[in-house]
Parts: structure tokens; C-alpha cells; sequence
């Protein structure tokens, strides 16, 4: 699976737009962008993903370059329950269980009142 | 609504003591997985299974091992507790059909071993 890189904190103000980069420049075609977040005390929680079109869905969009080297998540309305490590993953779908999530460090994104 | 479950939030146990971990979904899924997180490590797999009483290691399986005797259910065993499996242990379930992109995840476990 390719690597993904992340920068290790963010702040964002309450009410604005979060933008998450992640940077992933060994992506392989068949492997999708996948990204999910863990809230304090909490078990991860997918949020969206893409393959090379941008997604958006009630959670959040996802923006990835067209040369696919690195995406965006982008929070429209960040609120104080979006604070919480956000973690970018590369990987493909297929190949079932052995075709395993790898979980960095994410990034920690607080959001401000 | 996919719903994954674990026995407790919160376990204390001494060292040497056997220490079950069990995790039940409820969405007739295939895959099931065992992941301990710790600070600076991100999540780490340990095990995971594609069937029932089929299983395979993940990164870090040493000192553990697990059981799935039914699709719902899927457990992890410590065998001889140590002070470095004090972590956070979080399940998952993912279906295996193909394309699948969702792993859910519980709510995980703070096990700490005295």
C-alpha cells in the first residue's frame, strides 16, 4: 500500500472551512483514497473516498489533483464535534480482508470557538 | 445502522492473567479485525478473519491470538497479559463483498495491565 503523509496538527475557527491535506505520490492505479476520523475516546469513523473524481457527501467533499499525487478533505462548516485526528489511507478495495487499512498518525485538527 | 460492540469500554488486569476480548457486529459481515492503538503509533493490526474459524496475522500478533467460532462474534486472546499490552483495542467488520470500502469500527477497549 502506498504511504500518506499528514501534517500533524491543524487549527481551524468554528463555522469555517477545514481543509485537510494529504499528500500520497506512490498511489498505484487501482488504489482508491479513503478517509476516516477518531473523536476522543471513540472508535475510527469512515467519512468519504475517492478515486480520482471529487466526492462530496453529507459529511464532507473530497478534492484529489489530477495526477492523483494528493488530495483534500474539506469540512464545510467545521463545528467543535469535528475536532478529532483526521487519517488519510491509500488502498485498494479488492483483495478483500488481506487488502488491510493502514492507519498513520493522522492529523489532529482543533477546532476554535 | 451497522453496529459493532465490545465487551467493555474499560479493563484492568495483572500480569499473567488470560484476558478475553470480545467483539460482536451485527450486519452479517465477513471480515472482522483486531487493532491496538497506542500514542506516536497510529493503529497497528493484530489479527483479522475473512471467515468463520479463519484467521490470519496481522503486523503485531505475537503474544495474542484469537477465536472465531461464529460470523458475529470474533475474540482476542491474551494469553499471559504483559505491561506492554496495556493499549487501546479497537474491533472492526467489513463485508467482503467485492469493492468493499467501510471498515467499521467499535468503540474500543482501554485494557491496562498491572
Amino acid at each position: 500500500d502506498a504511504k500518506t503523509t499528514q501534517p500533524p496538527s491543524m487549527d481551524c475557527a468554528e463555522g469555517r472551512a477545514a481543509n485537510l491535506p494529504c499528500n500520497h505520490s506512490t498511489i498505484s492505479g487501482n488504489e482508491y483514497v479513503y478517509w476516516y476520523r477518531q473523536i476522543h475516546s471513540q472508535g475510527p469513523q469512515y467519512i468519504i473516498h475517492g478515486l480520482k473524481n471529487n466526492e462530496t457527501n453529507e459529511m464532507a467533499s473530497l478534492i484529489i489533483t489530477e495526477d492523483r499525487k494528493s488530495s483534500t478533505l474539506i469540512l464545510p462548516h467545521a463545528t467543535l464535534r469535528d475536532t478529532a485526528v483526521y487519517y488519510c489511507i491509500v488502498r485498494s478495495p479488492y483483495g478483500g480482508a488481506t487488502n488491510k487499512l493502514i492507519f498513520g498518525t493522522g492529523t489532529l485538527l482543533a477546532v476554535q470557538p | 445502522d451497522v453496529k459493532v460492540t465490545q465487551s467493555s469500554r474499560y479493563l484492568v488486569k495483572r500480569t499473567g492473567e488470560k484476558v478475553f476480548l470480545e467483539c460482536v457486529q451485527d450486519m452479517d459481515h465477513e471480515n472482522m479485525f483486531w487493532y491496538r492503538q497506542d500514542p506516536g503509533l497510529g493503529l497497528r493490526l493484530i489479527y483479522f478473519s475473512y471467515d468463520v474459524k479463519m484467521k490470519e496475522k496481522g503486523d503485531i500478533p505475537e503474544g495474542y491470538s484469537v477465536s472465531r467460532e461464529k460470523k458475529e462474534r470474533f475474540s482476542l486472546i491474551l494469553e499471559s497479559a504483559s505491561t506492554n499490552q496495556t493499549s487501546m483495542y479497537l474491533c472492526a467488520s467489513s463485508p467482503e463483498s467485492a469493492g468493499a470500502h467501510e471498515q467499521y469500527f467499535g468503540p474500543g477497549t482501554r485494557l491496562t495491565v498491572t
